[in-house]
């Protein structure tokens, strides 16, 4: 069975600082993508980065990055320089087949000021 | 370029009534994907459908719900005589060709009463 797992339900840091979330994947595929998406109050789900699981190199996006440890099926968010902005949900995704992602139970973060 | 259009943003149904929710994809996508977010939990995939065609409906439930995507026209989907469960926010999101991270829409939040 494909599955996500978010082992963090909730986490917070102080605005400026540097937060890291877990997640954790279980596949006997060779070939995947991974997701994290974020989902503020204001309930849209926004694409946050992605990453191929034949590519060893780890994505980023400004201040957001992944450490992708694909023999640990793990997969964790950095986020630097925190801001108030980035209070939301965070959800880890697995995708093998193109339509169907699998989804992490969220984490809940919140920056403080 | 609008994004994923869903509508209603809220729906209100008594027990035994029927819920309409419709996704309008961004322009030039030709496939739509629903998810189901039940509070607290991320989402699920229910089903994947092309102009006319659903391609996998392996994750919606067999009984009262049912989804289409017409030639002309937004993507429905119909939950038939609804009950408290099936109070949850929906998702549609849409690809152009299938690439993987496709783009969700704001969600329908249905409240079951």
């Amino acid at each position: 069975a494909q599955t996500v797992t978010q082992s963090q339900p909730e986490m917070s840091v102080q605005e400026a600082e540097t937060v890291t979330l877990s997640c954790t994947y279980d596949t006997s595929e060779s070939n995947y993508y991974l997701f994290w998406y974020k989902q503020p109050p204001s309930r849209q789900m926004i694409l946050v980065i992605r990453q191929e699981a034949y590519k060893q190199q780890n994505a980023t996006e400004n201040r957001f990055s992944v450490n992708f440890q694909k023999a640990a099926k793990s997969f964790s968010l950095k986020i630097s320089d925190s801001q108030l902005g980035d209070t939301a949900m965070y959800f880890c995704a697995f995708m093998i087949l193109w339509y169907d992602m699998r989804f992490g139970a969220g984490t809940r973060l919140t920056v403080k000021p | 370029n609008a994004g994923v259009m869903q509508n209603p943003r809220h729906l209100v149904r008594r027990r035994g009534q029927e819920a309409r929710l419709r996704c309008s994809p961004m322009k030039g996508h030709s496939h739509v994907y629903w998810y189901r977010q039940l509070p607290e939990e991320g989402l699920k995939f229910m089903v994947y459908l092309q102009k006319e065609n659903i391609i996998d409906e392996s994750g919606m439930p067999k009984e009262r719900f049912s989804a289409e995507f017409p030639k002309e026209g937004p993507s429905i989907l119909r939950i038939q005589q609804v009950v408290r469960g099936d109070s949850a926010a929906y998702f549609c999101a849409s690809s152009q060709d299938g690439n993987y991270g496709y783009t969700f829409g704001s969600g329908t939040r249905l409240t079951v009463v």
